[in-house]
């Protein structure tokens, strides 16, 4: 299984809402990954969680909060959310340690 | 911060047509990976390169690391309509394993059948 799986596809919500993304992975990896993608712009690192621990954060905002249950698991809580928030949402996961980031399909987010 | 100049910015060729691109850096890279994202999907790896010189091949993709570590190149041979989307470098560089990469801004490839 080499395949990191996002839930939701889709996701509408309102800045006052509360939501969570999902990520998982079944490769035996130990570092996961946040990124942010705008339009036919690069993936911007969001947050790096290696061996279970958050090891990096890009000066994210407050409002998005990651969590990681396991090694196998994270999630990207959202709350108060910005219309300018709005973007693909893509997890990562890699060997700890390892450059070669495996990447989900994303979360297309929309923040009314 | 770091940056890498990936170009072209976008092509338009015809199908069959071999399609060259590259990255380059002011800064010393460890590591070179390519993507291949389609539209509304996560970036797939396409090849990684680790060490100068290092020339790698994946079916109709060619990719080399650079000998001064700045840059890399990735040809596609023979381009058919499914090679359409936007490829991106990325590398890592200066202190290893910390898991940031920098990438390009993309190119975005379109095929005419």
């Amino acid at each position: 299984d080499t395949e990191v799986t996002q839930t939701p596809k889709h996701l509408v919500m309102g800045m006052t809402n509360k939501k969570s993304l999902k990520c998982e992975q079944h490769m035996g990896h130990r570092a996961m990954y946040w990124y942010k993608q705008k339009a036919k712009k690069p993936p911007e690192l969001m947050f790096v969680y290696s061996y279970e621990k958050l090891s990096i954060n890009e000066s994210v905002p407050s409002r998005f909060s990651p969590e990681c249950p396991n090694s196998s698991l994270l999630n990207l809580h959202l709350h108060a959310l910005q219309p300018e928030d709005s973007a693909l949402y893509l997890c990562a996961s890699s060997q700890d340690g390892d450059t070669e980031q495996y990447f989900g399909p994303g979360t297309r987010l929309t923040v009314t | 911060g770091q940056q890498l100049n990936q170009s072209p910015q976008s092509m338009f060729i015809q199908e069959g047509e071999d399609v060259s691109m590259n990255c380059t850096s002011s800064s010393i890279f460890n590591t070179w990976l390519w993507y291949k994202q389609d539209p509304g999907e996560g970036p797939v790896l396409l090849i990684a390169l680790y060490k100068a010189g290092e020339l790698t091949s994946n079916g109709r993709l060619t990719a080399q690391f650079g000998i001064t570590r700045k840059d890399s190149f990735l040809n596609i041979s023979a381009s058919i309509p499914s090679d359409v989307g936007i490829y991106f470098c990325a590398g890592e560089y200066g202190s290893s394993n910390t898991g940031k990469l920098i990438f390009g801004q993309g190119t975005t490839l379109q095929v005419k059948p």
